[in-house]
């Protein structure tokens, strides 16, 4: 265990559902983030919270929409995905906003496949 | 256009032999690098990082090496363990005011570590 937890750990769900991803750390830790790695893919930035504002949104599309309520607990809530949404998404957080104190630390990911 | 290439997709090694894992990027605004480490069902682990003013970065078993010129990063692990056999991801952040959290990752280079 990193020290970010990630629940669930594997999730199906289909096209019309609704869902949301969870990611908590006790770290300490003032910056949150999420990435997507799909098959064949370098992991891929979606969204940043910095203080528990977002300072970035990777063009991601609005099917995906992130809640940060505060710095120790980060959201990804998810509607009407389409099957190529099917990844890993990855939580991390940083002590600072630019992870060169200490790193990035990760979660271990929730596998989502969209059928 | 991937911005950080890790061209070889495996990598296998002797064990207590040295592994060399290398990254190419193309983008002259990056001005810190990370190599992180996964395991199956488990998120990346921070390794080693290394800043665009050092050419250097020790520690222990691991050291990266930056060559900016080329562009080009390396990792070397020695002596080789079997534990090591894992993916080996090679990360890129820029020096922009508002690309805090914005890492950049190559697609991982899978290494093997024979007994």
């Amino acid at each position: 265990e990193t020290g970010v937890t990630q629940t669930p750990r594997h999730l199906v769900m289909g096209m019309t559902n609704k869902k949301s991803l969870k990611c908590e750390q006790h770290l300490g830790h003032n910056a949150m983030y999420w990435y997507k790695q799909s098959a064949k893919k370098p992991l891929e930035l979606m969204f940043v919270y910095n203080f528990k504002e977002q300072t970035e949104n990777n063009s991601v599309p609005s099917r995906f929409s992130p809640e940060c309520p505060n710095s120790s607990h980060l959201f990804l809530h998810l509607h009407t995905l389409q099957p190529e949404d099917s990844a890993l998404y990855l939580c991390a957080s940083s002590q600072d906003p630019t992870g060169r104190v200490a790193g990035y630390t990760f979660g271990s990911g929730t596998r989502l496949t969209v059928v | 256009d991937q911005q950080v290439k890790q061209n070889s997709p495996s990598l296998s090694v002797q064990e207590g032999r040295i592994s060399i894992l290398n990254c190419d990027y193309t983008n002259s605004m990056f001005d810190y690098f990370l190599w992180y480490k996964k395991y199956p069902a488990e998120g990346p682990t921070f390794l080693i990082s290394i800043s665009s003013i050092k050419d250097k970065n020790e520690d222990g078993r691991f050291t990266v090496f930056l060559n900016k010129s080329a562009k080009h990063l390396s990792l070397h692990i020695v002596p080789s363990q079997p534990g090591d056999s894992a993916v080996y991801f090679c990360a890129a952040e820029d020096e922009g005011g508002t690309s805090y959290g914005k890492l950049t990752f190559g697609q991982g280079t899978i290494l093997t570590v024979h007994p």
